[in-house]
């Protein structure tokens, strides 16, 4: 059965400190893909990145970075510089190769930047 | 760029009433989904749709119904609401196809069951 734990709950930070919000996915198939949402304060679900099971480059956006590694199956998060807009709950995801898009979310992780 | 919109955005019923949350998107895409979140979790998919008249059962979808007449519309039906479908409820579209595109989600709809 496919699987995304994301273990920390909470994490509070102070502005400017970098964190990295880990994820960690469980699936038999060879072909899959790996998302990552922010949900902020209003409750909207905003797309960051997506990434398929054969592309294991990092991925750079500004303050946000992505390591991916398949021998761990992690696929985790590190914003650089933290700011209070940062604050917001982030949800690793993982679809499947059936071609129907469905994903399956980890539980979240809450960030809260203090100013 | 409306996207996919979800009304009502909330919505109180009481035990046993039925209701149905609307959905719809103008990006012309074929794939549609239902999710529920539950306080403190993550989103359970409870029914998707491949393309009109093409709906399949996520991973919750006791208590719920739906329907895809057309492309654009997605409704997701409640028959007798219980204290345990108390819920924030999101759809979303996406391409999808082989690639798996990234879905777009509504602003959601918060349903309380009293």
């Amino acid at each position: 059965a496919q699987k995304v734990t994301q273990a920390q709950t909470e994490i509070s930070v102070v502005e400017k400190e970098d964190v990295t919000l880990d994820c960690v996915y469980e699936t038999r198939d060879t072909t899959y893909y790996l998302f990552w949402y922010k949900q902020p304060p209003s409750g909207e679900l905003v797309f960051l990145i997506r990434r398929n099971s054969f592309d294991e480059q990092n991925e750079i956006s500004g303050r946000y970075s992505w390591n991916f590694q398949k021998s761990t199956s992690s696929f985790n998060f590190t914003i650089t510089a933290s700011q209070v807009v940062d604050s917001a709950v982030y949800f690793c995801a993982l679809s499947d190769s059936s071609n129907t898009g469905k994903l399956i979310f980890g539980q979240g992780t809450t960030l809260q930047v203090k100013p | 760029n409306a996207g996919v919109t979800q009304t009502p955005k909330f919505r109180i019923l009481k035990i046993g009433q039925s209701m149905t949350l609307q959905c719809a998107q103008d990006m012309n895409h074929n794939y549609m989904y239902w999710y529920r979140q539950d306080p403190g979790m993550g989103l359970k998919l409870i029914y998707y749709s491949v393309g009109a008249g093409i709906t399949d059962k996520g991973e919750v979808p006791n208590g719920y119904n739906v329907s895809r007449s057309t492309t654009e519309d997605f409704p997701l039906r409640l028959e007798l609401a219980a204290p345990s479908q108390t819920s924030v409820y999101f759809c979303a579209s996406s391409t999808a196809g082989y690639s798996n595109q990234p879905q777009h989600f509504g602003d959601g709809t918060r349903l309380s069951i009293l």
